[in-house]
């Protein structure tokens, strides 16, 4: 296990309901970073946090909310979502991120399977 | 446009073979190459990083190659396993950025 976790592992919601996932990390580092991974699709990057300050948005919807209290907590709020929104969502930390965000190697989680009906 | 392509797609090889995967990029300014190995329910977990001066990386069964030049990369699978099933993925990250480029991913599957 990569000490990233991730819950719930699998969501379905309709297109009106409001969710939340939830991402924790055990291994004390200092960027913690949200994925969308789509079927036939490579990785997107959504959100970037350091030292809980948001560093990065990557043009996501604002349908697609992030809150990251501490950093060691990342959450993803969704509300109103699209059948195109369902994808696994992957949750990844990094140690130092200003030591060079390129140089960073990053952990991920499991994942979220969503399906949005 | 920063790209990362994939080759193959897809894979299938029978147990105790080898094979090699490729990964082109445009991406620009290259700092580094990572091959992530990804398997089924799973998140991808880093196999090797390289950066421009490395021209080969190795991790147990699994070697990189690195042509900066060219700008190609390839993942070597040394005597497959069937735990080796997984989506390989190649990423290249852009100096001083924290968004990376993704390839698409090839799937491999070894059968016994």
């Amino acid at each position: 296990e990569t000490g990233v976790t991730q819950t719930p592992r699998h969501l379905v919601m309709g297109m009106t309901n409001k969710k939340s996932l939830k991402c924790e990390q055990h291994l004390g580092h200092n960027a913690m970073y949200w994925y969308k991974q789509s079927a036939k699709k490579p990785l997107e990057l959504m959100f970037v946090y350091n030292f809980k300050e948001q560093t990065e948005n990557n043009s996501v919807p604002s349908r697609f909310s992030p809150e990251c209290p501490n950093s060691s907590h990342l959450f993803l709020h969704l509300h109103t979502l699209q059948p195109e929104d369902s994808a696994l969502y992957l949750c990844a930390s990094s140690q130092n991120p200003t030591a060079g965000a390129d140089q960073e190697t990053q952990y991920f989680g499991p994942g979220t399977r969503l399906l949005v009906l | 446009k920063n790209q990362v392509e994939q080759s193959p797609q897809s894979l299938i090889i029978l147990e105790g073979k080898n094979c090699t995967l490729q990964c082109n990029y445009t991406v620009s300014p290259f700092s580094n190459l990572r091959w992530y190995k990804q398997d089924t329910g799973r998140g991808p977990v880093s196999l090797t990083i390289m950066t421009f001066s490395e021209n080969t990386k190795s991790n147990g069964r699994y070697t990189a190659t690195l042509d900066a030049d060219t700008k190609q990369s390839s993942l070597h699978i040394t005597a497959s396993q069937l735990s080796d099933s997984a989506s390989y993925i190649c990423v290249v990250s852009v100096g001083g950025s924290y968004i990376p480029t993704f390839g698409r991913g090839t799937s491999l599957i070894v059968h016994p």
